[in-house]
């Protein structure tokens, strides 16, 4: 079982860039989230997603954009990258169900915006 | 809103030391989940335990312990005799609110550093 993956691990991009960061799980879990992680500011809400074809937004989705096509990934676009949005981005899943509320994090990917 | 504050930004210990990361949380849910993760050097977030708002038993795993009390609202995770390996970012985590229990707030984290 590979359970959460992420790639890249490690991504430079110019202002003004777009990319996608890419999630996929193997466990056929239908709640997954992204979240940023900055230094001194724990780990943030950005999207998530209840299921296919449903997301919502977290705490800081400004710059950001995700659709959830299929149970297993949920990709996460920034349109326009800015220097603000370096940091370090987690894919997280949990099964939705009662006593699967774990949610199960991906080793992250690393991006700084030049 | 929810809210999880770990007061505790750095915590230094000696090995052997016995450690306490304390955790306050807010919620006007009746039904939540708390959670510990552990975020070593190399970046990733493990899981440690899960406790749900009914349940408010100790825990005891081999050298961690965790003590939830819903009357202070605090979810405290204790070391016990603590080692290098030890060493590491812990986030306390809540689940519920607007979301349901498909996302977390975490708390900023407690960075403890352990030596020999």
């Amino acid at each position: 079982n590979a359970g959460v993956t992420q790639t890249p691990k490690f991504q430079v991009l110019k202002t003004g860039q777009s990319m996608t960061l890419q999630c996929a799980q193997d466990m056929n879990h239908e709640y997954m989230s992204w979240y940023r992680q900055d230094p001194g500011m724990g780990l943030r809400l950005i999207h998530y997603s209840v299921g296919a074809g449903i997301t919502d937004q977290g705490e800081v989705p400004n710059g950001y954009n995700v659709s959830r096509s299929t149970t297993e990934d949920f990709p996460l676009r920034l349109l326009s990258a800015a220097p603000s949005q370096t940091s370090v981005y987690f894919c997280a899943s949990s099964g939705g169900g009662m006593g699967q509320e774990t949610q199960y994090f991906g080793p992250g990917t690393r991006l700084l915006v030049l | 809103a929810q809210k999880v504050t770990q007061a505790q930004t750095e915590i230094s210990v000696v090995e052997k030391e016995d450690v306490t990361l304390d955790c306050v949380y807010e919620t006007r849910d009746t039904t939540y989940y708390l959670f510990w993760y552990k975020q070593p050097p190399s970046g990733e977030l493990v899981f440690l335990i899960r406790r749900n708002s009914f349940d408010e038993q100790n825990e005891i795993s081999g050298r961690y312990s965790w003590n939830f009390q819903k009357s202070t609202s605090s979810f405290n995770f204790t070391i016990t005799a603590s080692q290098v390996v030890d060493s590491a970012v812990y986030f306390c985590a809540l689940s519920g609110g607007n979301s349901g229990y498909s996302t977390l707030t975490f708390g900023k984290g407690t960075m403890l550093l352990v030596s020999p």
